[in-house]
């Protein structure tokens, strides 16, 4: 596609519930990353992906997070027994390449209220 | 750990007037810079980056400095309009991963 895309937009959930966010990069990018920002924030890092490996999921804040990327495209964020804490909004963002030079582009993101 | 800090918080402005927005960031060693708008309830949109290797990027009004050895970088906005109104977020990359300042709010009035 032409840009980042981010289903759902919204997403309203109860607290402890499962919840699935997914990203479809720009065509033909390897690098995919996920970031949280919450209200009046800047976004912080979750996961990177190179290509269907997480390079790097320092930024995940504890087990009941969880993303894929199994055909190095498409990637999903899992969240398990969501907590109030969670709601935030999700984006998601591409590079044609990882290793630290390349131009991220950013997805609408997926805004999740926890009630 | 990398810590970026924006400078001001919040900005409002007369139409027309030219602008300056400041970004610092403590660990020097970075492979680039990153300036993004971002409207209210959107994503982020790229609007310069800067490699390392460069002091500066223009893009019509806007102009991005990087001064990599003070930690230091700014986005010029010149002749603001009232459409320049928008959050503006400055990132650093010096691993495989942005790390974003708190932004800065810019309102323009006509």
């Amino acid at each position: 596609g032409a840009g980042v895309s981010q289903t759902p937009s919204n997403k309203v959930t109860e607290k402890g519930k499962y919840v699935e966010l997914r990203c479809d990069p720009i065509s033909g990018h390897t690098a995919l990353y996920w970031y949280r920002q919450s209200l009046g924030q800047g976004p912080e890092f979750l996961i990177y992906f190179q290509g269907t490996g997480a390079a790097d999921d320092s930024g995940l804040p504890n087990d009941r997070f969880f993303a894929v990327r199994p055909e190095g495209s498409v990637s999903t964020l899992k969240i398990q027994r969501t907590e109030r804490g969670d709601s935030a909004v999700y984006l998601c963002a591409s590079s044609r390449e990882g290793g630290g030079t390349g131009e991220l582009f950013f997805g609408e993101g997926s805004r999740l209220t926890v009630l | 750990k990398q810590e970026v800090t924006q400078i001001p918080a919040a900005l409002s402005v007369p139409e027309g007037e030219n602008l300056v927005l400041n970004c610092s960031f403590t660990d020097s060693a970075i492979y680039n810079l990153q300036w993004f708008r971002q409207d209210p309830g959107k994503g982020l949109t790229s609007l310069l980056l800067i490699q390392s290797s460069q002091r500066e990027q223009t893009s019509g009004r806007l102009n991005a400095s990087l001064d990599k050895s003070s930690g230091r970088s700014t986005l010029y906005i010149a002749a603001s309009q009232p459409g320049d109104s928008a959050t503006y977020l400055c990132a650093v990359r010096n691993t495989d991963k942005l790390i974003f300042g708190t932004g800065t709010r810019l309102q323009v009035f006509p």
